[in-house]
């Protein structure tokens, strides 16, 4: 069964600091790993898309890895702000032919950023 | 225009009463998705639609019905809704089905 679980459920930091969440999986074929970003009571929000080949994929302060191998990924955000409080949750798509499958979610870390 | 919009944002509905829900995108997607959201879950799928035609049911209850009219619009209508389907509804397109989906603000809904 095509499983994502992600660590951990939920984190509290303080502004100005470091945090790297984590994402396991074991869907199987694979074709993409994507994390998204969502507030509370939003829809989620697109934040990195990376295929098997990836390793890293950077969009601002958020740095996404792949380690396709040992099937984990991490999201690393830097210099934490405020509004970086939100739900993050990892998303794998198994290969583009195999359409009786969609996306596999896990089930998010919330983050909370303090003052 | 790059955005998934969804209307309303807010509903309250009777189980008695029928409501639709409504998502636009003028991207050019191919594929457009409902998801059900509770609150500290993650979305679950829904429906899936690919070229106008509905290509993933999953085992939904008859009282959500959905209906893609044209490549941009897509509509879930209730009816005779439980409270326990009270929760966030999402929206979602991609260019075709498994590509990056881009989602909605959601529609949250609440049955008494």
């Amino acid at each position: 069964k095509n499983q994502v679980e992600q660590s951990p459920q939920s984190l509290i930091i303080l502004e100005g600091k470091n945090c790297t969440l984590q994402c396991n999986y074991t869907v199987s074929p694979f074709s993409n790993l994507r994390w998204y970003k969502q507030d509370t009571g939003r829809g989620p929000v697109s934040l990195t898309i990376m295929t098997f080949s990836e390793n890293t994929k950077s969009n601002g302060r958020y740095t996404a890895t792949l380690d396709a191998d040992t099937k984990q990924s991490s999201l690393h955000i830097t210099a934490s702000q405020l509004s970086d409080s939100a739900s993050y949750i990892c998303v794998v798509s198994p290969t583009l032919n195999n359409a009786g499958n969609m996306l596999t979610f896990g089930g998010g870390t919330r983050l909370m950023v303090k003052p | 225009d790059t955005e998934v919009t969804q209307t309303p944002k807010h509903l309250v509905m009777g189980m008695t009463n029928k409501k639709s829900l409504k998502c636009e995108q003028h991207m050019g997607h191919r594929a457009m998705y409902w998801y059900k959201q509770k609150a500290k879950k993650p979305p679950e799928l829904m429906f899936v639609y690919s070229y106008e035609k509905l290509s993933i049911n999953e085992s939904v209850p008859s009282r959500f019905s959905p209906e893609c009219p044209n490549s941009s619009l897509l509509n879930l209508h209730l009816h005779a809704l439980q409270p326990e389907d009270s929760a966030l509804y999402l929206c979602a397109s991609s260019p075709r089905v498994t590509e990056t989906q881009y989602f909605g603000p959601g529609t949250r809904l609440l049955v008494l």
